[in-house]
């Protein structure tokens, strides 16, 4: 069974644009949580989906969007990016949003804004 | 609110060392608790888990046991090789919600 998948793997974007990433669970899994990696912060959650349905979210500001399809594959948009969004962007899926199901992570999205 | 408190690295130690890597945490209710472990490149992985008080999780020589009254999840392992060496994240989870806690992580390396 394939692991969850993030595409790209690297990045980079200037300050003001906007960027999306991809990710793909693994198959059967409905949920996906993202979360911002930084040295200072360690992992800060941003939000999760499970059936194409926001349940929770980070204290992240408005410029950080997603959204979740049909097929359970997730995609996170940052707007107007900010020196301070580089990081690396992980996705983590689980087979279903209650109960303690263990979560899988992806290998990330480096993410570097000039 | 919820919070984890990790030790600060990096943890630099010899191979077949003794680690102890601390772990405390304050939340409401009833959390689960769980180390993750990142090797470089790569996205985290699941080492251990407990679910109540007094469980221990225990996983490739590694153990941490979930002690509510001190609020901790320590984690252990008797003697560790070059292999270890990567980030160690400690988080939570309340139950009936989908938001994981994660503390700062910690950095170990290893020498041969």
């Amino acid at each position: 069974k394939a692991g969850v998948t993030q595409t790209p793997r690297y990045l980079i974007k200037t300050r003001g644009q906007q960027v999306t990433l991809s990710c793909s669970p693994i198959s059967g899994h409905r949920s996906v949580s993202w979360y911002q990696q930084t040295p200072g912060q360690g992992l800060q959650f941003l939000f999760e989906y499970f059936s194409e349905t926001q349940r929770n979210k980070g204290n992240f500001p408005g410029r950080f969007s997603g959204r979740q399809f049909s097929n359970s594959r997730s995609e996170m948009n940052v707007s107007t990016l900010e020196l301070g969004d580089s990081a690396l962007y992980l996705c983590a899926s689980r087979l279903e949003a209650s109960g303690d199901n263990e979560q899988f992570f992806g290998p990330g999205t480096r993410l570097t804004v000039l | 609110g919820n919070s984890v408190t990790q030790m600060e690295g990096p943890v630099t130690l010899s191979e077949e060392a003794f680690l102890t890597i601390n772990c405390t945490y304050t939340a409401t209710g009833y959390p689960s608790l769980f180390w993750y472990v990142q090797y470089p490149g790569e996205g985290l992985q699941l080492l251990l888990k407990a679910t109540k008080a007094d469980d221990k999780g225990s996983n490739k020589g590694f153990e941490a046991t979930y002690r509510k009254e001190t609020t901790s999840f320590h984690l252990e392992k008797g003697s560790v090789q070059v292999s270890d060496s990567a980030v160690y994240f400690c988080a939570l989870k309340n139950s009936g919600t989908y938001k994981y806690i994660f503390g700062t992580g910690t950095r170990l390396k290893v020498l041969a």
